[in-house]
């Protein structure tokens, strides 16, 4: 059973501050990693796709690295806002199917 | 053009009963994902089908089954309803390997 770990399971900010959530996933038959911003009453958004070891995607404040070796990615938020606010998910691809981790829940407050 | 669609949106059955939801993926498209998000939870993966195949199962009872048609859109079946089959049911239809959500439909058993 392969699983995927994130961390924390909910945060908490004031708008403004920077955060950093954590994605552990199997290091063995990676093939690539999504990460995805769920707001609620919405439908999951794909935010970055990631393949290589050593990969840094940005997407405005929001960027994440790579790390297929010891199985980890991070998400970044600079400078947090309240429409930040949402559930990151992280998905792990070995196969043909995607394993989700269980999100991290973030609330940033004005 | 539209999106990945499904119906219903929300639907309220009784335990024991049976429930079919129904899952329209992107136009080309070829695969079609289903997951289940229990409150508080991440989403679990419950099936994959892809050009009508099964290609993925994940760990659910029997009681939970599936088909895709040769349009590519997709059933999920479930029978004899448990109040804890209440969740949120996510299809997902995929090209490559980044995957786009519906909405899902809000299950609820009571």
């Amino acid at each position: 059973i392969l699983n995927v770990e994130q961390s924390p399971q909910s945060l908490h900010v004031q708008e403004g501050d920077s955060t950093n959530f954590t994605c552990s996933f199997p290091s063995s038959n990676f093939y690539a990693l999504h990460w995805y911003r769920w707001e609620t009453a919405k439908s999951p958004e794909a935010l970055f796709v990631m393949t290589l070891n050593g990969d840094e995607k940005k997407k405005g404040r929001i960027s994440a690295t790579l790390n297929t070796k010891e199985g980890y990615s991070y998400l970044y938020i600079k400078g947090s806002q309240p429409e930040d606010s949402a559930t990151y998910l992280c998905a792990f691809i070995g196969t043909d199917k995607l394993i989700f981790g269980t999100g991290t829940r973030l609330q940033v407050f004005p | 053009d539209a999106g990945v669609t499904q119906s219903p949106t929300h639907l309220i059955k009784t335990r024991g009963q049976q429930v079919t939801l129904r899952c329209s993926p992107i136009s080309g498209h070829k695969s079609v994902s289903w997951y289940q998000q229990v409150l508080g939870q991440g989403p679990q993966f419950i099936f994959q089908y892809y050009e009508k195949e099964e290609r993925g199962r994940g760990n659910f009872p029997d009681r939970f089954s599936a088909r895709q048609f040769p349009n590519y859109s997709s059933e999920l079946n479930v029978n004899a309803l448990l109040l804890g089959d209440s969740a949120l049911y996510l299809c997902a239809s995929s090209l490559s390997t980044e995957a786009f959500f519906g909405q899902g439909t809000r299950l609820t058993v009571v």
